[in-house]
């Protein structure tokens, strides 16, 4: 019964490195979304998977940005060309049709881009 | 466009006291709806979920209700403590997305000793 994973807990990259940040969701939870909280703001949806349908990237802030999700399970987000302005904490968050999508979230990615 | 208001944006009261956070979705049509405390530096945690068929859900000193003709929801702390001050955010699924969930900004609390 583990929750919602993220990792790493921490990264610091300098401006115009790629990075990649993972998410493990509950398993067997059919959605998983991604997003973005930056300091003292609330949070900005990013991306969302619903099992095998195309993925809702309607959130993403720019083209540097993509995320894939393997198998229905593990999601990655990556971030091209990082820059200063991605410095936020990315949080990943699954949900369940039959548990009336009630989200359960990742401690969350800070991300800090120098 | 669902937009998604909580009230106060702040709020600072004595231990002990009973408090009220509101929500308010520009679009009553609401799926259901999630409340959860964030911690500073920390991830999200659930506290409440009404689910479409629900009109309120009680947890411990907690309790929350959701108005579907207005799109509407309290959140009730009962007898508030230190350990509640944190960050409440209100969080629904509109009707015509239900596996979409809109966050609001958020409600500060802080509960002094």
């Amino acid at each position: 019964g583990a929750g919602v994973s993220q990792s790493p807990s921490n990264k610091v990259t300098e401006k115009g490195k790629d990075v990649e940040l993972r998410c493990d969701p509950i398993s067997g939870h059919t959605a998983l979304y991604w997003y973005r909280q930056s300091l003292g703001q609330g949070l900005e949806f990013l991306i969302y998977f619903q099992g095998n349908s195309a993925p809702d990237k309607s959130g993403l802030p720019s083209d540097r940005f993509s995320a894939e999700r393997t198998g229905g399970s593990v999601s990655t987000l990556t971030i091209q060309r990082t820059q200063q302005e991605d410095s936020a904490v990315y949080l990943c968050a699954s949900s369940f049709a039959s548990a009336g999508y009630e989200q359960y979230f990742g401690p969350g990615t800070r991300l800090t881009v120098t | 466009k669902q937009e998604v208001t909580q009230i106060p944006a702040a709020l600072s009261v004595p231990e002990g006291e009973n408090l009220v956070l509101n929500c308010s979705f520009t679009d009553s049509a609401i799926y259901n709806l999630q409340w959860f405390r964030q911690d500073p530096g920390k991830g999200l945690t659930s506290l409440l979920l009404i689910q479409s068929s629900q009109r309120e859900q009680t947890s411990g000193r907690l309790n929350a209700s959701l108005d579907k003709s207005s799109g509407r929801s309290t959140l009730y702390i009962a007898a508030s403590q230190p350990g509640d001050s944190a960050t409440y955010l209100c969080a629904g699924s509109p009707k015509t997305s239900y596996d979409k969930v809109i966050f609001g900004p958020g409600t500060s609390l802080s509960v002094i000793p």
